[in-house]
This record gives structure tokens, C-alpha cells and sequence, in this order.
């Protein structure tokens, strides 16, 4: 079954502080994964994209990792700001062309406090 | 700000009702995607629309429908709406037909509560 699993389900840090969120999945075949910032109420907005041969990608302060071999992501958020607090969302794609599919993992809530 | 605009911002109606979502793209984007996003489901796509066309279908309902128009706005139908349809609805767009590497843009999003 084409799941994906994001932990910790919700994380409080202190600002300045660097955080790692988890992102396992069992989508196959595999197309790419995406991390998505949303802050409550609002639209998710892009972080990063990673298809299967990429392993790092860094956006300012997010640097998204992807394992495919374990089907495992990581996205690191280093220095943390008040801003950062927000929920992050792991999206796989799997399938192939025209017959795709996207596969939401149910988010990490981050609280950054002063 | 993305560029993507949706309307209304809230909607309150009741169940049976049908309900019209609109979304305007960013200038230039051929795609518009539809998320559903409920608390005790998260987020869910329901289906894409490139250039007029039904490029890709997701979880959507078979009371839903979607259609792209040739000014490249996109409108969901929801009908027979129930409980269970209230959720925050997002509208997302890309550049071209969604390729891998192609960044989506979101949507404010439509609020809809059935009661």
C-alpha cells in the first residue's frame, strides 16, 4: 500500500535551534518527493523538490535529504526562526507518466519559541 | 503572496447544496491543481488540468467536477454536498504540465463548511 509516514507528528524547539524531520514512504514506483511548508490557514508553500538521483537540496536554512534505497527524507532546519513555526508536509509522487499519483504524509506541526 | 487566487475566501451552506470554487492561476501557468485538505485527512489531490485539458485524477468524488476554461481559470463543482465535505479547499498552479522538477504555487485557499 502507498504510504507516507512523517515523525515526529508535532516538535517544539528553541529559536536557534536546528531540527530534523523525518519522511519514510512505500510509494513505488517512485517519481519524486516534495517538502511543503504551510503555515495555519494558508496555501503549503514549495521547499524542495527531489527526484530519485538527487540525495541533498538545500533551500536558505532547509536542506532536504532523500535515501531511496531505504525510501527515507529528512528535512533539517538549521538556525531556527519564530517564522519556521508552521507545518511541514511530505508529498511522494509515485506512478508513471499519466497514471501518477501523489501521496500526502499527514505533516509535522514545528512550534519555534522565543 | 503567489500569485494564485481563490474565491470565495469562506463559504457556509448546507447539505444537498452545490457549490462553485473558482481559481485564477498565476499569469502564464497552463496547470491548476485541486487539494482538498480536511483535518482528519490532511491533504488530498484531487485532480489537474493542464491547458484546458484533465491531465491527472486523484481522490475526487464523483459528486465533484472540475474544468478548466480557455482563459485558463479553473472552477470545482461540488454537489450533494455532506458533513463530511467541509474542508479547506486549495488551488495550486505550475508552469507547464507538472514535470518533476516544476514548483507548484498555492493558493490562499476556499474554506467550506457544510452544516
Amino acid at each position: 500500500k502507498n504510504q507516507v509516514e512523517q515523525s515526529p507528528q508535532s516538535l517544539i524547539i528553541l529559536e536557534g535551534k536546528n531540527c530534523t524531520l523525518q519522511c519514510n514512504y512505500t510509494v513505488s514506483p517512485f517519481s519524486n518527493l516534495r517538502w511543503y511548508k504551510q503555515d495555519t490557514g494558508r496555501g503549503p508553500v514549495s521547499l524542495t523538490i527531489m527526484t530519485f538521483s538527487e540525495n541533498t537540496k538545500s533551500n536558505g536554512r532547509y536542506t532536504a535529504t532523500l535515501d531511496a534505497d531505504t525510501k527515507q527524507s529528512s528535512l533539517h532546519i538549521t538556525a531556527s526562526q519564530l517564522s519556521d513555526s508552521a507545518s511541514y508536509i511530505c508529498v511522494v509522487r509515485g506512478g508513471g507518466s499519466g497514471t501518477y499519483k501523489y501521496i500526502f504524509g499527514t505533516g509535522t506541526r514545528l512550534k519555534v519559541l522565543a | 503572496d503567489s500569485g494564485v487566487t481563490q474565491t470565495p475566501k469562506h463559504l457556509i451552506t448546507a447539505t444537498g447544496q452545490r457549490v462553485t470554487l473558482r481559481c485564477s492561476p498565476r499569469s502564464g501557468d497552463l496547470s491548476v491543481y485541486w487539494y482538498q485538505q480536511s483535518l482528519d485527512q490532511g491533504l488530498q489531490f484531487l485532480i489537474q488540468y493542464y491547458n484546458g485539458e484533465e491531465r491527472a485524477k486523484g481522490n475526487i468524488l464523483e459528486r465533484f467536477s472540475a474544468q478548466q476554461f480557455p482563459d485558463l481559470h479553473s472552477e470545482l463543482n461540488l454537489s450533494s454536498l455532506e458533513l463530511g465535505d467541509s474542508a479547506l479547499y486549495f488551488c495550486a498552479s505550475s508552469p507547464l504540465q507538472g514535470a518533476l522538477q516544476e514548483t507548484r504555487y498555492f493558493g490562499p485557499g476556499t474554506r467550506l463548511l457544510v452544516l
